[in-house]
């Protein structure tokens, strides 16, 4: 059974760098053509997708908020973190950790139930 | 990387059909066959209805079905039940490595 959990803080200041981790099970990111994903949606909007960490350790960003991602693996933990600099009121969402489906890159197969991050001095 | 455009909410009687629509441009949805629908209940982690714009994973009903024509995708729910009350969003491959979003649906079961 594949699940996936997002930890972090629920509140951050402006200016400071969030650090968000997902803990997954029923799979592993050694896995050839695994990968895991981070996706966000502020109150009331829209899905964002942010960034992605693959089995191989390639890494890809939203190009709008590539300057600020960084996403990195843990395969012993099964975890994924995902950190994001400069935090701004506008950054105030629930992020949500997937996975994306094995078999494609082109659709998210499993979700976790997402975390609110609110940026708030 | 604008969100597509879905209605933001639509309704229907049990036993009903309701279509959801998902506009996106030439870059996106126009342009790959990787549409993928979720469903959302409050609280709830989403839940993949559709992928490949009109495949379904097992274990989703077939009353759930996608389709694709130019720039715009649809999802659609035959035989409306009160549990398929929830928001559904839209998702498009848009190349390099890149993903976007509706803006979501709330569908409402009347």
């Amino acid at each position: 059974q594949v699940t996936l959990k997002e930890s972090g803080p629920a509140l951050v200041r402006p200016t400071q760098t969030l650090t968000l981790t997902c803990t997954f099970s029923g799979f592993s990111l050694s896995t050839t053509k695994m990968h895991v994903t981070w996706i966000r949606q502020p109150p009331g909007k829209a899905l964002e997708w942010l960034a992605r960490i693959d089995w191989d350790d390639d890494k890809f960003y939203s190009t709008s908020l590539r300057t600020r991602l960084t996403i990195s693996k843990d395969t012993s933990k099964n975890q994924v973190v995902l950190t994001m600099t400069n935090m701004d009121p506008a950054d105030t969402a629930t992020y949500y950790c997937a996975r994306i489906s094995p078999t494609s890159w082109y659709y998210f197969d499993y979700w976790g139930r997402g975390t609110l991050v609110t940026v708030s001095s | 990387q604008s969100a597509l455009t879905q209605p933001r909410s639509v309704s229907g009687s049990p036993g009903q059909s309701v279509t959801i629509s998902c506009t996106g441009t030439s870059n996106d949805v126009g342009d790959y066959d990787y549409v993928s629908w979720y469903q959302q209940h409050p609280g709830k982690a989403p839940k993949l209805l559709i992928y490949d714009v009109t495949e379904r994973p097992s274990g989703v009903p077939d009353r759930f079905s996608g389709s694709k024509s130019g720039n715009t995708a649809s999802l659609t729910i035959s035989g409306l039940q009160a549990e398929d009350e929830a928001d559904y969003y839209c998702c498009s491959y848009e190349g390099r490595y890149s993903y976007v979003f509706g803006a979501g649906t709330q569908v409402t079961v009347l």
